[in-house]
């Protein structure tokens, strides 16, 4: 059973640009979460997703960020207009089931850069 | 709202030495608790959790730690520290639709 895939490990992108990370959830998972780590901190919660639904998306900032979980295909967070304060690891989780008992289970990251 | 406290952004201990890592929490309702290790550039591994039922949670890789709610607190502990243990250990605390709550982390420096 893979667990859960981020892609890409490593993003770069210059002030302005758009950058997409992508999280494909483990086999049989249908909860995505999305957490930033800045660097020297610990994980801070940004969204939570079921399959074409958000479902709490109380850390996410209020502009150039969005995401997505599609009926098919991987969930997507999106930032556009990226600014150097961007600069950080994003990890994505998944979870069976909305039960808070449950464990998440995080990917390897995906280290983003803005120069 | 829930909060973590991990008192020690750094700890370091000589292989063979107690490991003790301490997490308080604060919840407005009871809480569910996690340790996760992470490794250099890896994503976050769970090392125990704590629901409900017995106090004392045993993990992977002989870790332990006990739920004492008098005191707020889930200090995790294994009794012999190995090389291999050397990592970034974050304590949690569940925010409601299972948000996890993170502590800003331990690094565990191990010495031969």
């Amino acid at each position: 059973n893979a667990g859960v895939m981020q892609n890409p490990r490593h993003l770069v992108r210059r002030r302005g640009q758009e950058a997409r990370l992508r999280c494909s959830p483990m086999k049989g998972h249908s909860h995505v979460y999305w957490y930033r780590q800045l660097p020297e901190e610990g994980l801070k919660f940004m969204v939570y997703l079921q399959k074409e639904n958000i479902i709490d998306e109380s850390g996410m900032p209020k502009e150039r960020f969005s995401a997505e979980f599609p009926k098919e295909g991987p969930s997507i967070l999106r930032i556009q207009q990226v600014v150097r304060g961007d600069s950080a690891a994003y990890f994505c989780a998944s979870s069976p089931s909305t039960s808070e008992t449950d464990t998440q289970y995080f990917g390897p990251g995906t280290r983003l850069t803005v120069l | 709202a829930q909060s973590v406290t991990q008192l020690g952004s750094h700890v370091s201990v000589s292989e063979g030495a107690l490991v003790l890592l301490r997490c308080n929490y604060s919840s407005s309702v009871p809480p569910y608790l996690f340790w996760y290790v992470q490794y250099p550039n890896q994503g976050l591994q769970l090392l125990l959790k704590y629901t409900t039922g017995a106090t004392l949670v045993k993990g992977i890789n002989g870790f332990e730690a006990e739920f004492k709610k008098s005191e707020t607190s889930f200090h995790l502990t294994k009794p012999s520290a190995h090389m291999s243990d050397a990592a970034e250990y974050f304590c949690a605390v569940s925010g409601g639709f299972q948000k996890l709550v993170f502590g800003t982390g331990t690094r565990l420096l191990v010495s031969p």
